[in-house]
């Protein structure tokens, strides 16, 4: 059961628009979500993470939007470019020490960008 | 500071052999985690050592196990191979003390094929 859920499973959009992924999860004990981007043929690389104490964070062209009463997050990509073409992972962790280093992950979001 | 290295970057094993994967994570990072990404399953949490303990583990049979050595780099050990064991195994160091330190940071993986 995937505790994290991640949509759309892929989207295609033009250069200078935005990308918009979602996520929802259902466990309430989650208190730390990260965004990954992988490229084929590497690991995935840290992009930005929220905690539910704060609605919204922002990094360069990279924005979290977070709603804890509906338990949902979102990554939007502003400025799209060429070069963001790559899979995005949402994922979550709990608050407890012993899950800290365990990371739920959604299913990924394949992103193209096209010139 | 160098990132998380993973050594082999590729492995190619029969049905039934064994195989260890090694990690070294980001100096001073003492957490380091492992997880299995397939293309149908996605990326799924093997476990999570800190200071040479076992402190998560996930839903794998107990063919996967793994160990910390004090310098806190990391081996991962499959046993008796199966067919779809095939996966890219990619693990994640993060400084692991502190709840707000949480961030995961991932190496390039060891690309593991079964025949």
């Amino acid at each position: 059961q995937q505790q994290v859920k991640q949509s759309p499973q892929s989207l295609i959009v033009q250069k200078g628009g935005i990308s918009i992924i979602n996520c929802a999860y259902e466990n309430t004990a989650f208190d730390y979500f990260p965004w990954y981007q992988q490229f084929p043929g590497k690991g995935p690389a840290l992009l930005i993470a929220i905690r539910p104490d704060v609605s919204e964070k922002k990094e360069g062209r990279f924005t979290i939007s977070f709603n804890k009463s509906a338990k949902q997050f979102s990554l939007h990509i502003m400025d799209s470019q060429p070069g963001d073409s790559a899979t995005y992972f949402c994922a979550a962790s709990k608050g407890t020490t012993d899950s800290w280093g365990k990371l739920q992950f959604g299913a990924g979001t394949q992103v193209v960008v096209t010139p | 500071k160098a990132g998380v290295t993973q050594t082999p970057r590729y492995l190619i094993k029969t049905r039934g052999q064994q195989v260890t994967l090694s990690c070294s994570p980001i100096s001073g990072h003492r957490s380091v985690s492992w997880y299995q990404q397939t293309p149908g399953q996605g990326l799924q949490f093997l476990f999570e050592y800190f200071s040479e303990t076992q402190r998560n583990k996930g839903n794998f049979p107990g063919r996967f196990s793994g160990r910390q050595f004090s310098n806190s780099r990391s081996e991962m050990n499959v046993s008796t191979l199966e067919l779809g064991d095939s996966a890219l195994y990619l693990c994640a160091s993060s400084v692991g003390g502190r709840r707000m330190l949480r961030e995961q940071y991932f190496g390039p993986g060891t690309r593991l094929t079964v025949t």
